[in-house]
């Protein structure tokens, strides 16, 4: 089975905190995902990976960064964590090439930023 | 980002009853995919589909890819209350980012 896991399922934080949200899967899978996902406005993609140390902005990058040092490890990194970045984040991860066409999430991480 | 649609918002059902929601898209994907997921969870994939016209069934659940490629559909028979949650659908061409519907919540009462 495929098992993305993600470092904590809670988080609260304080304004101008530097976050770090983490991300593992044990599928040796090439791509992986950060979205985050708010009431009304559904999932949206923060960023991607197709490989190690590569990365590429989605629809939302704005006040994030993301850091891929090693094919299962996905981090997610708020320089300086505001309260409009409340919500929950979704980290995911799919096969590249024939077999993309799944994408497996973790279990989120509720951040609340006060 | 686009964003696909998703049909109906809620539906609150009897346990017991049938279940039918719908997905619909301006674009033609390759693979629809279905997901379920809990409240304060990640989506749990559901059904993968790969083929336009093709049905696929994993339980209780039966999901189909629409010909038009345009659409999908996702029916649950004889819910029961652990059916409960929210309903994705998602669309995916090669070489390019899952595009996701909003959700279905689905309620049911006992």
């Amino acid at each position: 089975d495929v098992k993305v896991t993600q470092s904590s399922r809670y988080l609260v934080k304080r304004t101008g905190e530097k976050v770090f949200l983490e991300c593992v899967q044990d599928m040796d899978h090439e791509n992986m995902f950060w979205y985050r996902q708010d009431p009304g406005l559904g999932l949206r993609l923060i960023y991607f990976s197709y490989d190690v140390k590569m990365k590429e902005k989605g629809d939302i990058p704005e006040g994030y960064s993301v850091s891929r040092e090693k094919k299962e490890r996905f981090s997610l990194i708020l320089e300086s964590a505001s309260t409009n970045q409340t919500s929950m984040y979704l980290c995911a991860s799919s096969r590249q090439g024939a077999e993309s066409d799944t994408q497996y999430f973790g279990p989120g991480t509720r951040l609340t930023v006060l | 980002g686009q964003q696909l649609n998703q049909s109906p918002q809620s539906m609150f059902i009897q346990e017991g009853e049938d279940v039918s929601m719908n997905c619909t898209s301006s674009s033609i994907f390759n693979t629809w995919l279905w997901y379920k997921q809990d409240p304060g969870e990640g989506p749990v994939l559901l059904i993968a589909l790969y083929k336009a016209g093709e049905l696929t069934s994993n339980g209780r659940l039966t999901a189909q890819f629409g010909i038009t490629r345009k659409d999908s559909f996702l029916n649950i028979s004889a819910s029961i209350p652990s059916d409960v949650g929210i309903y994705f659908c998602a669309g995916h061409n090669y070489g390019q980012n899952f595009v996701f519907g909003p959700g279905t919540r689905l309620s049911v009462l006992p």
